[in-house]
């Protein structure tokens, strides 16, 4: 049964500065992985998926790496702002299902401060 | 941009009784997901839901749940008899592709048994 750990639980960083997350996820054999942003009382926000056969993504600030053999991923955030203080869950997917359905992390409290 | 739209965004129900969680998914969008999350535990996987019929559920998704697209626009969630265990958050989630990909969440139903 697949199990997704991300560490640090929690994070406080100052403003500006460049932070990374990881995530670990026990079956590698996953057919993609997704970052989501969680806003306290709201959705889930897809941020980066990355597929099985792809090493990494990118989307502005953020940066995604997958590296499948050893179970891991790390969200890269430059430059950090408020704004982005948010739970970031990592979530993987199944060739059992077509990477439909996800297993869930517990995900990273990340505070930014001004 | 599109949306998922959940009603209610908070339901209290007695335990026992039967509660109905409502979700608009994405118009074009062809795959229908429920997840739920207890509070301060990650987000696990229920169901999902594709060509009018149950394509996936999980472990938690027993007799008691039932899901439902009763018109072109609507899909439910039926619990038929609840339990104080049932109070968690629920959410919908719709993608017009599989694998993953446009992965789109509604901001959730609060459920509270008491």
């Amino acid at each position: 049964k697949q199990e997704v750990t991300q560490i640090p639980a929690a994070l406080s960083v100052p403003e500006g500065e460049n932070l990374v997350l990881n995530c670990s996820f026990t079956d590698s054999a996953i057919y993609n992985l997704q970052w989501f942003r969680q806003d306290p009382g709201k959705g889930l926000t897809s941020l980066l998926l990355i597929q099985s056969s792809q090493r990494e993504q990118t989307s502005g600030r953020l940066n995604a790496s997958l590296d499948k053999s050893s179970g891991r991923s790390t969200l890269y955030i430059a430059a950090s702002q408020p704004g982005d203080s948010a739970t970031y869950l990592c979530a993987v997917s199944s060739w059992d299902n077509y990477g439909q359905n996800f297993v869930f992390g517990p995900g990273t409290r990340l505070s930014v401060l001004p | 941009e599109p949306e998922v739209t959940q009603t209610p965004s908070h339901q209290v129900t007695q335990m026992g009784q039967e509660v109905i969680l409502r979700c608009v998914p994405i118009s074009n969008h062809l795959y229908f997901y429920w997840y739920r999350q207890i509070l301060g535990q990650k987000v696990e996987f229920l169901v999902s839901f594709y060509n009018n019929e149950i394509s996936e559920k999980s472990e938690i998704f027993d007799d008691q749940f039932s899901v439902e697209r009763p018109d072109g626009s609507n899909f439910t969630l039926k619990i038929r008899s609840t339990k104080l265990e049932d109070s968690a958050m629920y959410f919908c989630a719709s993608s017009n592709t599989g694998g993953g990909y446009g992965y789109t969440f509604g901001s959730g139903t609060r459920l509270t048994v008491v």
